[in-house]
């Protein structure tokens, strides 16, 4: 019954490769987020949809790619990963674009060797 | 730009004590919500101020916001040693960005 769930919580991987990491929330928010947090915490935000429409897309490279097939899943596909992508990723959902609280999933820590 | 900075960085505390975390932010906002992370966790919401609100509580946490100054603070109180987290305050701009600082580490002893 977890309100916001991400897949994989690790994920090691080599330079060069194709990854992806899930998020599904059961809320019935419409609203999902990715947020990147850097080895000194630092929290930054990616991506965002509401109800599947993309609404804010940071200045991330294209390596990076966002899909939501539908309101209540985020999905996020990086190509060609870099030595730099490694961090914690963590996709949340709230109501209405942050009138509300978010909700965060548990993080992906992603390392790349 | 960062729009949440926080201060301090790292506080240190004994079990009972108040501990105070400020935030300051640098554009309009709508509101104003503080998080806490454990250690290896996601960030937990604990409390949310709007921007046409003073003052807040939740608990042992009292919150205050002052929009002319830009800034936020957050106050535990009788702390606890499973208070022990990153705490962070995030700012909602009328953009609809929720943009956060750089969070304070709270250490609470026994």
């Amino acid at each position: 019954d977890t309100a916001v769930s991400q897949t994989p919580k690790y994920l090691v991987t080599q330079m060069g490769n194709d990854k992806s990491i899930k998020c599904e929330q059961n809320l019935g928010h419409d609203t999902m987020y990715w947020y990147k947090q850097d080895s000194k915490k630092f929290l930054k935000i990616m991506f965002s949809y509401n109800n599947k429409e993309l609404i804010i897309n940071e200045t991330v490279p294209n390596r990076f790619s966002p899909k939501s097939p539908d309101k209540a899943h985020l999905n996020l596909h990086i190509n060609s990963l870099e030595l730099g992508d490694s961090a914690v990723y963590f996709c949340a959902s709230s109501l209405e674009q942050g009138y509300y609280g978010y909700t965060f999933g548990s993080g992906t820590r992603l390392t790349v060797v | 730009s960062q729009q949440g900075e926080e201060d301090p960085q790292a506080l240190s505390i004994q079990e009972g004590e108040n501990a105070t975390m400020n935030c300051s932010y640098k554009t309009s906002i709508n509101n104003l919500q503080w998080y806490r992370q454990n250690s290896g966790r996601g960030l937990v919401h604990l409390i949310l101020i709007r921007s046409n609100e003073r003052e807040k509580h939740s608990g042992r946490l009292r919150v205050t916001l002052d929009t002319s100054k830009k800034s936020s603070s957050l106050l535990i109180t009788a702390s606890r040693a499973a208070d022990t987290a990153s705490y962070f305050c995030a700012a909602r701009s009328q953009g609809g960005k929720l943009i956060f600082g750089q969070g304070t580490e709270l250490s609470v002893k026994p």
